[in-house]
């Protein structure tokens, strides 16, 4: 079957790095897409791999491994903001997104 | 602004009732999603439209209906629901079905069946 795991909830501190990971098995693939959804808001995309390495964007970079069936989203300097669910997804070979059930990530001052 | 705009974004129906929930995009898509968001648990999907078109109905109960009278508009039409239906309803487009590019979400509506 198809199955994306991560996390369930994480705590980081204001100014500092968290690492949130994601594993993933699917059928085929066609990349990996992680979210940020703050609580009563819409998910809004955050960044797409689909080949092997690191995409950084900002204060945000994402990491794929192909072989390993693994990524991760890397925030540095952590806001306030940033306090929210990260969403990983990943696209089948039938172009279907598999999604993860998301990470909240407390941040503390 | 996120481009897809849903309607009403929050709504409290009895067993009984039929209601509707809107998404409408402006974003130029062709493909259109329902997803149906539950606490703890990964988005699940729907319904599919690709150019108007109906493509996938990933099992879901006859007690919704989805609606698609062109590709920026979706509908999502309730009616005898349970109380286990309460969720977030997310609409969704992307630039088409068939593409890896990425979707963009409605703010959702946030349903509660008493």
């Amino acid at each position: 079957g198809q199955n994306i795991d991560q996390p369930t909830e994480m705590t980081a501190t204001e100014g500092a790095i968290v690492q949130i990971n994601c594993t993933y098995q699917t059928s085929g693939f066609n990349g990996l897409f992680w979210y940020q959804q703050h609580a009563g808001e819409a998910p809004t995309f955050l960044s797409y791999n689909v080949l092997d390495g690191l995409e950084e964007k900002g204060r945000f970079s994402s990491f794929l491994s192909r072989s390993k069936g693994y990524s991760y989203l890397l925030l540095k300097e952590l806001q306030m903001k940033d306090s929210a669910s990260y969403l990983c997804a990943c696209m089948d070979s039938n172009y279907q997104l598999i999604w993860g059930a998301g990470t909240k990530l407390i941040i503390k001052p | 602004e996120t481009g897809v705009t849903q309607t009403p974004r929050h709504l409290v129906m009895g067993m009984t009732n039929k209601k509707s929930l809107k998404c409408e995009q402006h974003l130029g898509h062709n493909a259109m999603y329902w997803y149906k968001q539950s606490a703890k648990k990964p988005l699940e999907l729907m319904f599919v439209y690709n150019f108007k078109e109906q493509t996938e109905n990933n099992s879901v109960p006859s007690r919704f209906s989805p609606e698609c009278p062109n590709s920026s508009h979706l509908f999502l039409h309730l009616h005898t629901l349970q109380p286990e239906d309460s969720a977030l309803y997310l609409c969704a487009s992307s630039r088409n079905r068939d593409s890896n590019t990425e979707a963009f979400f409605g703010q959702g509506t946030r349903l509660t069946v008493v």
